[in-house]
């Protein structure tokens, strides 16, 4: 595709359960990031890709909380036994490399949990 | 830690120069400056972003102070659709490479 896509756009889930989110980042970056927005706040970093070194996990908030990237493309987000307090929008974003290049976001997924 | 210190908020007219400042006072040698905006529910966009000189783009002038202690981001014509909450920040460029963290950013509102 032309953008960064995530899935689903809008997801809503009960208390407890486990969730992914997918990005599919633009053909050919190889630089992958994960944010997290509740309403109103600023964006918050959790955790980033850069080709194959090992992921800068240092924002994510607690360890219910993990990433993947497989095949140094498409990237799930999980959150296990989801709060209400996880409630917020998940952007992700990709670049060709972390050097000196812009970086492209989705339009994130929406999460709710009731 | 924050590296960038904005205004919380500022105001412009329609058609008028949107100058908004950042302070990046202990920015590293190889550390350069980049502006995002986040218009009201999109994802952030890329504006320019700069080491020492000043950059021109087709949306947006970026000057840095010779000293790079502090930037300034300059929208010469500013329009309605140009309101947005408008991020500095500041990200070293290295084979390892770090994250973009983005601080608070200053709300722009443009008005006719």
């Amino acid at each position: 595709g032309a953008g960064v896509s995530q899935s689903p756009s809008n997801k809503v889930t009960e208390k407890g359960k486990d969730v992914e989110l997918r990005c599919d980042p633009i053909s050919g970056h190889t630089a992958l990031y994960w944010y997290r927005q509740s309403l109103g706040q600023g964006l918050e970093f959790l955790i980033y890709f850069q080709g194959n070194s090992a992921p800068d996990k240092s924002g994510l908030p607690s360890d219910r909380f993990s990433a993947e990237r497989t095949g140094g493309s498409v990237s799930t987000l999980t959150i296990q036994r989801t709060q209400q307090e996880d409630s917020a929008v998940y952007l992700c974003a990709s670049s060709l490399s972390t050097a000196n290049t812009e970086a492209f976001f989705g339009q994130g997924t929406r999460l709710t949990v009731v | 830690d924050a590296k960038t210190t904005q205004p919380t908020s500022m105001d412009c007219a329609e058609g008028r120069a949107a100058n908004l400042p950042c302070n990046h006072s202990t920015i590293s040698g190889n550390e350069y400056v980049y502006w995002y905006r986040q218009i009201h529910s999109q994802g952030p966009q890329y504006i320019i972003h700069g080491l020492k000189n000043n950059e021109t783009n087709e949306m947006a002038s970026l000057i840095i102070t010779e000293d790079r202690k502090s930037s300034t981001l300059i929208l010469p014509h500013a329009t309605l659709r140009d309101t947005a909450v408008y991020y500095c920040i500041v990200r070293a460029s290295n084979q390892a490479g770090t994250a973009l963290i983005f601080g608070k950013g200053t709300t722009l509102s443009v008005s006719s």
